[in-house]
C-alpha cells in the first residue's frame, strides 16, 4: 500500500530547532518530486517547499526561506525538513505530500501522510 | 493573505447542488493547472480534482471541476451530508515560484 508517515513533531521553544521525517512506502520515492505543506490551528493550507526527485530543484515560501531546508534520501526512501528559528507562528500539522506532474507548472498532490504536529511556544 | 480566492462557505439541501469559485490571475490559473482537495476535520487532505477536471480513481462523478480563464470552479452534485468539510482549490504560481492553495470552503448541507 503506498503510503506517507511523517515523524518527528514535537513541542519545541521560540528560536528553536526540530527536524521532521516523511517515509515513504510502497512506491517509487526516487521518481517523486515532494511538497511539504503545513496547516496552522484553525487555518487553512499552506505549501513551503518543494523537493526534485534528485534534489536538484527547490523551492521554498518566503514564509520558511531560509529557516527551513528540506533533503531527501532516496536510498532510504526519506524526506526530511531541517527546521532553524522557529517562530510561534509556525505552530501547525505539517504534512508531506507526493507530486504528480511533468512539471510543477502541472503539480498537484496525489498521496497525502496524516501529518505531525510541531508547536513553538513563545 | 492568498493570491487565490475562494468563497468562505457554500450550503445547499442534500441531494442540491453547490458550486465553489476559485479566482486567481494569468500567473497561477491563467498559465497552470488546477487540483482541488476536499479536507475532513482532524484529518489530512485528500485530492479530488487534478489538472483542472480530471478525477482520481475512487471519486465519485459528483464532484467536477472545470477552468476557464484565471476562474476555476468546482461543482458537487447531488449533495450528501457525508460531503461536508472544507474544499482546497490549489495551483502553481509562476510569479511567486511556490504552490499556492486559496484559503478554503466549508460546504454544509443544510
Amino acid at each position: 500500500e503506498e503510503q506517507l508517515v511523517e515523524s518527528g513533531g514535537a513541542l519545541v521553544q521560540s528560536g528553536g530547532s526540530l527536524r521532521l521525517s516523511c517515509a515513504a512506502f510502497g512506491f517509487m520515492f526516487s521518481k517523486s518530486g515532494m511538497y511539504w505543506v503545513r496547516q496552522a490551528p484553525g487555518k487553512g493550507l499552506e505549501w513551503f517547499s518543494y523537493i526534485s526527485p534528485g534534489s536538484g530543484t527547490m523551492y521554498y515560501a518566503d514564509s520558511v526561506k531560509g529557516r527551513f531546508t528540506s533533503s531527501r534520501d532516496n536510498a532510504k526512501n526519506s524526506l526530511y525538513l531541517q527546521m532553524n528559528s522557529l517562530r510561534a507562528e509556525d505552530t501547525a500539522v505539517y504534512y508531506c505530500a507526493r507530486v504528480r506532474g511533468a512539471t510543477v507548472y502541472i503539480s498537484y498532490m496525489d498521496l497525502w501522510g496524516k501529518g505531525t504536529t510541531v508547536t513553538v511556544s513563545s | 493573505q492568498s493570491v487565490l480566492t475562494q468563497p468562505p462557505s457554500v450550503s445547499a439541501a442534500p441531494g442540491q447542488k453547490v458550486t465553489i469559485s476559485c479566482s486567481g490571475s494569468s500567473s497561477n490559473i491563467g498559465n497552470n493547472y488546477v487540483s482541488w482537495y476536499q479536507q475532513f476535520p482532524a484529518t489530512a487532505p485528500k485530492l479530488l480534482i487534478y489538472d483542472n477536471d480530471k478525477r482520481p480513481s475512487g471519486i465519485p462523478d459528483r464532484f467536477s471541476g472545470s477552468k476557464s480563464g484565471t476562474s476555476a470552479t468546482l461543482d458537487i452534485t447531488g449533495l450528501q451530508s457525508g460531503d461536508e468539510a472544507d474544499f482546497y482549490c490549489g495551483t502553481w504560481d509562476s510569479s511567486l515560484s511556490s504552490y499556492v492553495f486559496a484559503s478554503g470552503t466549508r460546504v454544509a448541507v443544510l
